[in-house]
């Protein structure tokens, strides 16, 4: 069974600075999805990673993917008020693409 | 393309009370999924349908029943209510070939007082 684990919980940044989330899974996963969620609102897909070093960036955001230590990381750029959100990865399965998430992480991104 | 459509988007139900969640998808997708969320936490899969007519337990699904008879509708039903239940319900879909990315719907928001 797959568990998806992501930490820090909680980050409360300084505009401007970096941070990595870290997104760690249990068991082999096919791919590893990476979700953005505003308050009160639905998912927004972010990054799809399909293979082993796979790296994907969009703006401030870039994710990669390392399967052999079963670690994925989203890290963020010089970080400004508007990427105050939630922050999911998920492990998808072949069978039914179905999605495990992690917890996510609260990102609070400070003036 | 309207794209995952979700009815009603807010409900409080009394224990014991049954509804309907309504799922629809205009992407032709073959997958579709119900997931739920408790506050402050990720999702948890409930049912999933990899096609019409076949469906398939999630990681939560005791409580709620579901039907696949059309590619565009899955709904979700509640029976008995609890307020366990109380939740944000999620539906998303996905295509079957190509990209793998899972489409969400805005969400329905269930209270069971």
């Amino acid at each position: 069974e797959l568990k998806v684990e992501q930490n820090p919980l909680f980050l409360s940044m300084q505009e401007g600075k970096n941070y990595t989330i870290y997104c760690n899974y249990s068991t082999t996963s096919d791919r590893l999805y990476w979700y953005r969620q505003d308050p009160g609102k639905s998912l927004e897909s972010l990054f799809v990673l399909l293979s082993n070093g796979a790296v994907k960036q969009e703006g401030r955001l870039m994710a990669s993917l390392d399967t052999k230590a079963r670690l994925s990381t989203l890290h963020i750029t010089a970080a400004v008020h508007d990427l105050s959100a939630t922050y999911f990865c998920a492990g998808g399965s072949n069978a039914g693409n179905m999605l495990t998430f992690g917890g996510g992480t609260r990102l609070m991104v400070k003036p | 393309n309207a794209g995952v459509t979700q009815t009603p988007k807010f409900r409080i139900l009394k224990i014991g009370q049954s509804m309907t969640l309504q799922c629809t998808q205009d992407m032709n997708h073959n997958y579709m999924y119900w997931y739920r969320q408790d506050p402050g936490m990720g999702l948890k899969l409930i049912y999933y349908s990899v096609g019409a007519g076949i469906t398939d337990k999630g990681e939560v699904p005791n409580g709620y029943n579901v039907s696949r008879s059309t590619t565009e509708d899955f709904p979700l039903r509640l029976e008995l209510a609890a307020p366990s239940q109380t939740s944000v319900y999620f539906c998303a879909s996905h295509r079957r070939e190509g990209r793998y990315e899972q489409y969400f719907g805005p969400g329905t928001r269930l209270t069971v007082t």
